[in-house]
């Protein structure tokens, strides 16, 4: 069976930190791969998502990055994080032309 | 500008009560994704529905889908504690490489 995994589960970094977040797939090839962000009580916005190896799409400018340097391994990245980048840091999955995203457990991300 | 959205966003009822979430998209789409999200967790799979007049049921909880009227209801029946929970509806962009497009989510408290 299929499972994800994300790590670290939580973080508190100051303003100005680097930031590096790994969500890794077990038991599928080729997944389609999306990091999404959560705002506390709000909905989902879509960061980046990749089809393949090194192929990474953006959806929103923001001081994040992405690089899936695996198959099966998304990484979002960032060199100096801001207040405004706090939130709850969703890893998604998806069988290429299926349907259903599977989630990861989440990262929690506090920037002070 | 493609939306989807969600009403109510807060509902709080009484067990023992049916009620129905709506979700209405402005998109053109033949997917529309149910999603339970309990407080601070991930988010999980509860329906997929894929045609037009696509009914789902999974206990207390019933979907439909109105491709038509682009609606989509969330049915509960006779709610208990358990049910409390953020529901939200996501529907596939077919402009945009299938993207997710999310609704900002119903606040579901059930008070016993």
């Amino acid at each position: 069976s299929q499972t994800i995994h994300q790590w670290p589960a939580t973080l508190v970094q100051p303003v100005g930190s680097p930031l590096s977040l790994e969500c890794t797939v077990e038991g599928t090839s080729n997944p389609n791969l999306y990091w999404y962000r959560q705002a506390a009580g709000r909905g989902l916005q879509l960061l980046f998502y990749s089809v393949g190896i090194g192929q990474i799409s953006s959806e929103v400018p923001q001081n994040l990055s992405a690089s899936r340097p695996q198959d099966r391994q998304f990484i979002l990245s960032s060199k100096k994080l801001l207040l405004s980048d706090s939130g709850f840091y969703l890893c998604a999955w998806r069988v290429a032309g299926g349907q259903i995203r599977n989630f990861g457990p989440g990262t929690r991300l506090l920037v002070l | 500008e493609l939306k989807v959205e969600q009403n109510p966003l807060f509902l709080s009822m009484q067990e023992g009560k049916n009620y129905t979430i709506y979700c209405n998209y402005s998109t053109t789409s033949d997917r529309l994704y149910w999603y339970r999200q309990d407080p601070g967790k991930s988010l999980e799979s509860l329906f997929v529905l894929l045609s037009n007049g696509a009914v789902k049921q999974e206990g207390r909880l019933m979907a439909s889908l109105d491709t038509k009227a682009r609606l989509s209801t969330l049915h509960i029946t006779a709610a208990v504690h358990d049910l409390s929970a953020t529901y939200f509806c996501a529907v596939d962009n077919m402009d945009s490489n299938y993207q997710l497009i999310w609704g900002a989510g119903t606040k579901l408290i059930i008070k016993p």
